[in-house]
């Protein structure tokens, strides 16, 4: 079984419907939980971190924890074309872990007008 | 701005041959990290290393190798290309902390490699 789960969609809806990506994970050690956007041929970038269990938002998106479940959201409403991509969720157990996160397989994300 | 750069997007490859791949960041981090990516895996961690000569393996290091020489440079190494290792690599490294014990991480373009 794999530490990090996340459906891999594809997932295409239209411009200004709500989004939900998720993760599942098996590790009680995570404590520190991202999201990344990754544009078509470029690398990750961070987009929302989260620490622990709760919500968090930014503009449109939303990061909630729920560490009793091993489950995490992110969140974006009124969805816009230039938020096609592909979101992958990371986690860290934080401590002596030089920092090591352990990815999701990505959800591709579509977009359209 | 932070910048990860790595040597090449595109590479060919035959099977057997040996395959550098380099990467080089600007910041002055002390961790950096090799990933593979591939469809339905997500991203997966190769090696790292957390400072100069120093290294750990990751998840799938078989058939890799790496090499820090100097801090801002960190090459990965398939001493044998196989076509099981045609993928995109990735390479990052660890940038600020966003609370302790989590840190960000800054990726380069990545060099999709295809072994033939």
């Amino acid at each position: 079984q794999k530490e990090v789960e996340q459906d891999p969609g594809p997932l295409s809806v239209p411009e200004g419907a709500i989004v939900s990506l998720n993760c599942t994970y098996s590790n009680s050690a995570f404590q520190y939980f991202m999201w990344y956007r990754q544009y078509s041929r470029k690398g990750p970038e961070l987009l929302m971190y989260t620490y622990s269990s709760g919500n968090k938002e930014d503009g449109r998106f939303t990061a909630q924890v729920d560490k009793s479940s091993k489950y995490i959201s992110l969140f974006i409403r009124d969805s816009q074309p230039s938020d096609s991509a592909t979101y992958l969720c990371a986690m860290s157990a934080g401590g002596t872990s030089y920092g090591k996160l352990t990815f999701g397989q990505g959800t591709i994300l579509t977009v359209h007008p | 701005d932070v910048k990860v750069t790595q040597s090449s997007r595109y590479l060919v490859k035959r099977t057997g041959e040996k395959v550098f791949l380099e990467c080089v960041q600007d910041m002055d981090h002390e961790n950096m990290f090799w990933y593979r990516q591939d469809p339905g895996l997500g991203l997966r961690l190769i090696y790292f290393s957390y400072d100069v000569k120093m290294k750990e393996k990751g998840d799938i290091p078989e058939g890799y190798s790496v090499s820090r020489e100097k801090k801002e440079r960190f090459s990965l190494i398939l001493e044998s290309a196989s076509t099981n290792q045609t993928s995109m690599y990735l390479c990052a490294s660890r940038g600020k902390a966003l609370s302790r014990g989590a840190y960000e991480q800054y990726f380069g373009p990545g060099t999709r490699l295809t072994v033939t």
